[in-house]
C-alpha cells in the first residue's frame, strides 16, 4: 500500500506569490516524522523541513511551513513568496521505525513546481 | 563539511559488468541507506544499514548487494547489471533514531549517481 500520495503531478504559481503542496500518508503508527524534500534540476535532495507526529505545532523553517493536520493524515507544503529559485522537484516523505528500529523514508511520487515570473 | 559523497556521479556500462557505486559519510552516522529514483515512481529504498556489518533488505532490493565493513562506507554493488537497473541512485545517512518523533532527524543525501545500462 501506498505510504505517501502527493496527488499533483505539477502545479504552478505566480512569483511573489503563496503555494500549497498537498502530502498525504498512511501509517498506524503513533510514532512517526514527516519531511519535505526539494529536487532541483540539477539533481540534489535537499531537506526543507521536518514534523515529528507529536509535535503540536506546525513546523516552519523561513518560507517554509509544513500544514500538519493528524486527524486527517495530511502534511501539506506551503511555500510563501515564491521565487523562482523554488522551480523544483518536491518530495514528500515519512520516516517509518520498524520492529528492528530501522529509520526508512517512504516517498511520495513528487510535485513539480514552476514558478512563473 | 558534513557530507555523503559518491561515485562516480555518473557512469554508462554494459548488460552484466559487475560495478560498484561508492558511498561515503563523514558524520558518523550509524544508518545508511541506498535509494533509486525512477521518474513517476519516486524515490525507492534498496537497502538499508543500521551499523556496521548490519544491513537489510528495502522495497528493491533485488540485483544488488551491500556491505557495510566500515561505519563510513556503504557501497552498493550490481554484480550482473540489467538495463531495468538504469536508474537515479541515491545514498543517504542519518543518525539512529528512537522513533519518538521528536527532532529534526532528517537523512543526508548524497549528490547521485546516474547509471546507464546498455
Amino acid at each position: 500500500a501506498q505510504k505517501i500520495t502527493q496527488t499533483q503531478p505539477g502545479m504552478f504559481v505566480q512569483e511573489k506569490e503563496a503555494v500549497t503542496l498537498d502530502c498525504t500518508y498512511d501509517t498506524s503508527d503513533q510514532s512517526y516524522g514527516l519531511f519535505w524534500y526539494k529536487q532541483p534540476s540539477s539533481g540534489e535532495m535537499i531537506f526543507l523541513i521536518y514534523q515529528g507526529s507529536y509535535d503540536e505545532q506546525n513546523a516552519t523553517e523561513g518560507r517554509y511551513s509544513l500544514n500538519f493536520q493528524k486527524a486527517r493524515k495530511s502534511a501539506n507544503l506551503v511555500i510563501s513568496a515564491s521565487q523562482l529559485g523554488d522551480s523544483a522537484m518536491y518530495f514528500c516523505a515519512m520516516r517509518d521505525v520498524d520492529q528492528t528500529g530501522a529509520n526508512n523514508l517512504f516517498f511520495g511520487t513528487g510535485t513539480r513546481l514552476t514558478v512563473i515570473p | 563539511e558534513a557530507q555523503v559523497t559518491q561515485n562516480p556521479r555518473y557512469l554508462i556500462t554494459v548488460t552484466g559488468k559487475k560495478l560498484t557505486v561508492t558511498c561515503s559519510q563523514n558524520m558518523n552516522h550509524e544508518y545508511m541507506s541506498w535509494y533509486r529514483q525512477d521518474p513517476g515512481l519516486g524515490l525507492r529504498q534498496i537497502y538499508y544499514s543500521m551499523n556496521v556489518e548490519v544491513t537489510d533488505k528495502g522495497d528493491v532490493p533485488e540485483g544488488y548487494k551491500v556491505s557495510r565493513k566500515e561505519k563510513r562506507n556503504f557501497p552498493l554493488i550490481l554484480e550482473s547489471p540489467s538495463p531495468n537497473q538504469t536508474s537515479l541512485y541515491f545514498c543517504a545517512s542519518s543518525l539512529i533514531s528512537l522513533g519518538f518523533g521528536g527532532g529534526t532527524d532528517t537523512q543526508y543525501f548524497g549528490p547521485g549517481t546516474r547509471l546507464t545500462v546498455l
